[in-house]
């Protein structure tokens, strides 16, 4: 499967900054997708992030707080935007290839905001 | 309302029994199910996955089973070992990939400790 790196590993932020998170793979992936998990809670997808076009997003994420970018097949960017608090979670990239086939994920950014 | 439910946040098992993990969901299109376990500072790895079509998907020690009338699926892992301590995740989607259908939709984690 593709290796996933993604930077920082964990950071802790002011209130109503911004960080912008990395995706690498070392391989073109045809799906890219971003997910939160919250303290407590199950993985739950923000959005995929479609090459060339804009990130198709989930109900109750939107694009002004989590803009994504997507320039190429190995790469991705998600940015938490005005952070808060209630934005403290993991936060992780995951790439699939096609329909059958199990999604792979990277090791996450620990975000705590203060 | 969650789709996919772990009703069981921790599980122990002593080293070299079994270890029943279960996870029950509510959507009749769900048709492709997925584990995955997650360690402490790592992402989640997938771990083993079965189709609607089948009922039971076997790799090494890790058995998956499913019932499609309960809505139910169950992991087992034989014999436990100290190393499969970690956070399990049972997670769903339909086979239609793209597009909100086609999301992956996750179970909150079963925690096993498999005591020495």
């Amino acid at each position: 499967s593709a290796v996933i790196s993604q930077k920082p590993s964990r950071d802790i932020c002011q209130r109503g900054t911004s960080l912008t998170i990395q995706c690498q793979v070392d391989s073109q992936v045809t799906m890219m997708f971003w997910y939160r998990q919250q303290p407590g809670q199950s993985l739950t997808l923000i959005a995929t992030a479609n090459q060339g076009s804009e990130a198709t997003y989930e109900s109750g994420f939107v694009i002004d707080k989590f803009p994504i970018s997507r320039p190429n097949l190995t790469f991705s960017t998600l940015t938490v935007s005005n952070m808060s608090p209630e934005d403290s979670s993991i936060y992780l990239c995951s790439v699939g290839e096609r329909w059958g086939q199990p999604q792979h994920f990277g090791d996450g950014t620990r975000l705590s905001i203060l | 309302d969650q789709q996919v439910k772990q009703n069981s946040p921790s599980l122990s098992v002593q080293e070299g029994r079994i270890s029943i993990l279960n996870c029950d969901y509510t959507n009749s299109m769900f048709d492709y199910f997925l584990w995955y376990k997650k360690y402490p500072a790592e992402g989640p790895t997938f771990l083993i996955s079965i189709s609607s079509i089948k009922d039971k998907n076997e790799d090494g020690r890790f058995t998956v089973f499913l019932n499609k009338s309960a809505k139910h699926l169950s992991l087992h892992i034989v014999p436990s070992q100290p190393g499969d301590s970690a956070v399990y995740f049972c997670a769903a989607r339909t086979m239609n990939y793209g597009g909100s259908q086609g999301n992956l939709i996750f179970g909150k984690g079963t925690k096993l400790s498999v005591k020495p």
